[in-house]
């Protein structure tokens, strides 16, 4: 089985520039995860998707960051501008809604975003 | 909202010696979910617990979830330079499937 499939890897763009990510979940999954993670802490959850819907986007700075999901699979995570502090790494995850309530998050590698 | 602590956040051992890390929430939890994030990599799950008093063994691994629902602890016992990496509790609230990470513990093994 797959796993969970970001793209690009490594991303270095200039303040002020647009960047968008790619994430392709697991087969299956109805449920697709953006995290920001900080050097030295924990992933900081920015939005969580029930198939095709936000169902979480609390954490989103909605200024300058957005994300979809339009067919309820693959999803984009933007920035733009980005700003210096936005360099980061973005982890996208998902999971499967099981009747029992146990759910496990698979990650994907993870794209590290650098901004100068 | 949801406030979750990990200690310590640095750990070194020397190989054979045990380790714990500990996982605090401030509400009581539905679940908590613990991962390991190797350097430069991402975060792995490795086991989610959710009755109260739960106790769970993966070989040399422990997972304790309180009487109260509201802290968590790994232990590893005699460590490997294997289990080096960072260790994350993801604390599962109220709103189901989002989980609440603690700032993780690093740690390193020394052989």
């Amino acid at each position: 089985e797959a796993g969970v499939v970001q793209s690009p890897r490594y991303k270095i763009i200039e303040k002020k520039q647009p960047v968008a990510f790619w994430c392709n979940p697991i087969s299956g999954h109805n449920t697709l995860y953006w995290y920001l993670q900080n050097l030295g802490q924990g992933p900081e959850l920015l939005i969580r998707y029930e198939n095709e819907e936000a169902v979480d986007d609390s954490q989103l700075p909605k200024d300058r960051f957005s994300a979809e999901r339009l067919k309820g699979v693959d999803s984009t995570l933007k920035i733009q501008p980005a700003e210096l502090g936005d360099s980061a790494v973005y982890l996208c995850a998902s999971s499967l809604r099981t009747s029992g309530g146990r759910e496990t998050q698979y990650f994907g590698p993870g794209t590290r975003l650098l901004v100068l | 909202g949801q406030q979750v602590m990990q200690i310590p956040q640095y750990q070194h051992v020397q190989e054979g010696e045990d380790f714990t890390t500990y996982c605090n929430s401030s509400t009581t939890l539905s679940n908590i979910q613990w991962y390991k994030q190797r350097p430069g990599g991402h975060p792995v799950f490795l086991i989610q617990l959710v009755k109260s008093g739960e106790v769970k063994k993966q070989k040399r691994l422990t997972f304790q979830f309180g009487e109260a629902k509201k802290n968590s602890s790994l232990h590893i016992t005699a460590t490997q330079t294997t289990d080096v990496g960072t260790y994350f509790c993801g604390a599962g609230g109220t709103s189901y499937g989002k989980l609440t990470f603690g700032q993780g513990t690093i740690l390193t093994v020394h052989p």
